[in-house]
């Protein structure tokens, strides 16, 4: 079982709509939870981070945590094409001698004209 | 500001040939990282530094990888003997201080092939 999972999709989604990710993972001691958007070619890019249990908004972007399930979830919407990448989602453990990422393989989003 | 540079952005090695990739943090940021990501994966962790000190190196695959940051600003990855297996996209990342929630910004990235 990988630490981090995702579905690699593709999840494809009209404009407009709400696209949702999501992301579990397994390591309890996990502290911080991150969500990064990869365009094709190009190095992944902060999109929203979480660290308390429920919902965080950013604009379009809502992050939720749930750390009893271990899950935490990424939702965009008015979903554009622009929008369409691949999702990683992130967790770090926050250890002293370590702040490394574990990522998932992340999610394809196509967003639909 | 500047972000975080890499070089070179591409590389092509024959097998059995050492590399150096290099990279530019942002300046100040104390905590430099080195990730590893193979084709449709996330990336995978390498090394961390705090500063100069390379605190943990548990991701490095094999002997045949080192790391060094030397002064706590630029850093290079250094992979010998490479194999077509070391062929994958290399990830350098920085972050202001030492705190596990600070924002990993990532640097474009060197794709190296090896033949």
């Amino acid at each position: 079982q990988k630490e981090v999972e995702q579905n690699s999709g593709p999840l494809s989604v009209p404009e407009g709509a709400i696209a949702s990710l999501n992301c579990t993972y397994s390591d309890r001691g996990s502290q911080s939870f991150f969500w990064y958007r990869q365009y094709s070619g190009k190095s992944p890019e902060l999109i929203m981070f979480i660290y308390s249990n429920g919902d965080k908004e950013d604009g379009r972007f809502t992050a939720q945590l749930n750390k009893a399930s271990q899950y935490v979830s990424l939702l965009i919407r008015d979903s554009q094409p622009s929008d369409s990448a691949t999702y990683l989602c992130a967790v770090n453990r926050d250890m002293d001698s370590s702040y490394k990422l574990i990522f998932g393989s992340g999610t394809r989003l196509l967003v639909r004209p | 500001g500047a972000g975080v540079s890499q070089s070179p952005r591409y590389k092509v090695a024959k097998r059995g040939q050492d590399v150096a990739l290099r990279c530019d943090p942002i300046s100040g940021h104390v905590s430099l990282f080195w990730y590893q990501q193979a084709l449709g994966q996330g990336p995978e962790f390498l090394t961390y530094f705090q500063n100069e000190a390379q605190l943990d190196k548990s991701g490095l695959p094999s002997d045949r990888f080192f790391a060094e940051r030397p002064e706590g600003s630029v850093s290079t990855l250094k992979i010998q003997r490479t194999q077509q297996e070391d062929s994958a996209v290399y990830l350098c990342a920085s972050s202001l201080s030492v705190l596990g929630r600070d924002t990993q910004y990532f640097g474009p990235g060197t794709r190296l092939t090896v033949l």
